[in-house]
């Protein structure tokens, strides 16, 4: 069975400061990984998501994620944070047949 | 295109009451889907469809029925309502076949059951 654990429920930064989501799965074969972001009120968006290509990779908006098969971690990282960064962040594992595993969600608050 | 749309957007219901709550994508995706979000649980997979004609349940299905008459449409039946149920519920689709398809999730019915 596929699980995913984020390690932090909430994280606070000040704008223009470094953030670092983390996460870590667990799987029992290669794993497609996913990160959503909803903001309040509103459904999922894709930030980005790894495939087995690529272990870093880029997406949406300044953030981008490395796939670390040996510490099983895809945590999410963006350089200089963002005030209409806050908002609530998923890591997702996807099984062989399109369903996801969702962490439990990470509450970003970005202070001025 | 609309992309993944639901309806409605809001419900409260009464317990043992029953409702449908629509899902309808205009992408041709093979894959939909269905999950409820409950604080600080992330989204928990109701039920599922590969196709039309063919569901299976997910981790939470009980209290639920799907059915998938068209590639269109998948929507989520409540047989008899309870307090459990109040969440926020979100369809999905994708394209089948493969896991690393992206799912495009719809806005959300935030379903009360009093």
């Amino acid at each position: 069975a596929q699980s995913v654990t984020q390690l932090d429920s909430h994280v606070s930064v000040s704008e223009g400061t470094p953030v670092l989501l983390r996460c870590n799965y667990s799987s029992s074969y290669s794993p497609s990984l996913f990160w959503y972001v909803q903001h309040p009120n509103k459904g999922l968006q894709l930030l980005l998501k790894y495939t087995s290509a690529a272990t870093l990779v880029k997406g949406i908006n300044g953030f981008e994620a490395e796939f670390k098969k040996s510490e099983t971690s895809f945590h999410l990282t963006k350089p200089s944070a963002h005030m209409s960064d806050a908002a609530e962040y998923f890591c997702v594992v996807s099984d062989r047949g399109n369903k996801l595993v969702f962490g439990a969600g990470t509450i970003l608050r970005v202070k001025s | 295109n609309a992309g993944v749309t639901q309806t409605p957007k809001f419900q409260v219901l009464k317990t043992g009451q029953s409702m449908t709550l629509q899902c309808a994508q205009d992408m041709n995706h093979e894959y939909m889907s269905w999950y409820r979000q409950d604080p600080g649980m992330g989204l928990r997979l109701i039920h599922y469809s590969v196709g039309a004609g063919i569901t299976d349940q997910g981790e939470v299905p009980n209290g639920y029925n799907v059915s998938r008459s068209t590639t269109e449409d998948f929507p989520l039946r409540l047989l008899s309502a309870a307090p459990s149920q109040t969440s926020v519920y979100f369809c999905a689709s994708s394209q089948g076949g493969t896991s690393y398809n992206e799912q495009f999730f719809g806005p959300g019915t935030r379903l009360t059951v009093l």
